[in-house]
């Protein structure tokens, strides 16, 4: 099976600017997260995906925003971007998701620097 | 809320020697426990996790941790570092549907 893979694999913005990033999970897989890392913060939750429904979300503000279509893939939003911004963006996906013991499988990541 | 700490965000080994990295956890439930490794530009990889039933948990490429309730740990040991096991180290726990809260990282140097 193919694994996680996102795109773009690096994208340079300026500020003010908005992105948008794309995840496409393990095939079968229903259940889409995604991590912001920085060097200051480490890894953050940003969000997760099921059955193209928001079910957790983290303490980030409404500029960041994702969606997941009928097929599992999955694309996150950000505008109006800040120099802080910057960082790894990493997408995960696991099976059903119906229980927290699931483990979750990550891509490589979207290296997001924002000038 | 639940957290994770992990001690020493640098580890330094000789090859052979034993690999110990440390983490703690504060969990108000059950917990769920995981172990990722990270190689340079690349994601998360899964190395091992603690659901339920045995405290002693086996992963990929010779690492094992255990659960110790008692001491709300969850240590990762390998008996003999290898060059390619040079990576940085995530601990984490698990929250609510899909949500990972994570520490914040061990690297591990592994010298000749």
């Amino acid at each position: 099976k193919a694994g996680v893979t996102q795109t773009p694999r690096y994208l340079i913005k300026t500020r003010g600017q908005q992105v948008t990033l794309s995840c496409s999970p393990i095939s079968g897989h229903r259940s889409v997260s995604w991590y912001q890392q920085t060097p200051g913060q480490g890894l953050q939750f940003l969000f997760e995906y099921f059955s193209e429904t928001q079910r957790n979300k983290g303490n980030f503000p409404g500029r960041f925003s994702g969606r997941q279509f009928s097929n599992s893939r999955s694309e996150m939003n950000v505008s109006t971007l800040e120099l802080g911004d910057s960082a790894l963006y990493l997408c995960a996906s696991s099976e059903s998701g119906t229980g927290p013991g699931q483990p979750q499988h990550f891509g490589d990541g979207t290296r997001l620097s924002i000038l | 809320a639940q957290s994770v700490t992990q001690l020493g965000s640098h580890v330094s080994v000789s090859e052979g020697a034993l690999v110990l990295l440390r983490c703690n956890y504060s969990s108000s439930v059950p917990p769920y426990l995981f172990w990722y490794v990270q190689y340079p530009n690349q994601g998360l990889q899964l190395l091992l996790k603690y659901t339920t039933g045995a405290t002693l948990v086996k992963g990929i490429n010779g690492f094992e941790a255990e659960f110790k309730k008692s001491e709300t740990s969850f240590h990762l040991t390998k008996p003999s570092a290898h060059m390619s096991d040079a990576a940085e180290y995530f601990c984490a726990v698990s929250e609510g549907f899909q949500k990972l809260v994570f520490g914040t990282g061990t690297r591990l140097l592994v010298s000749p």
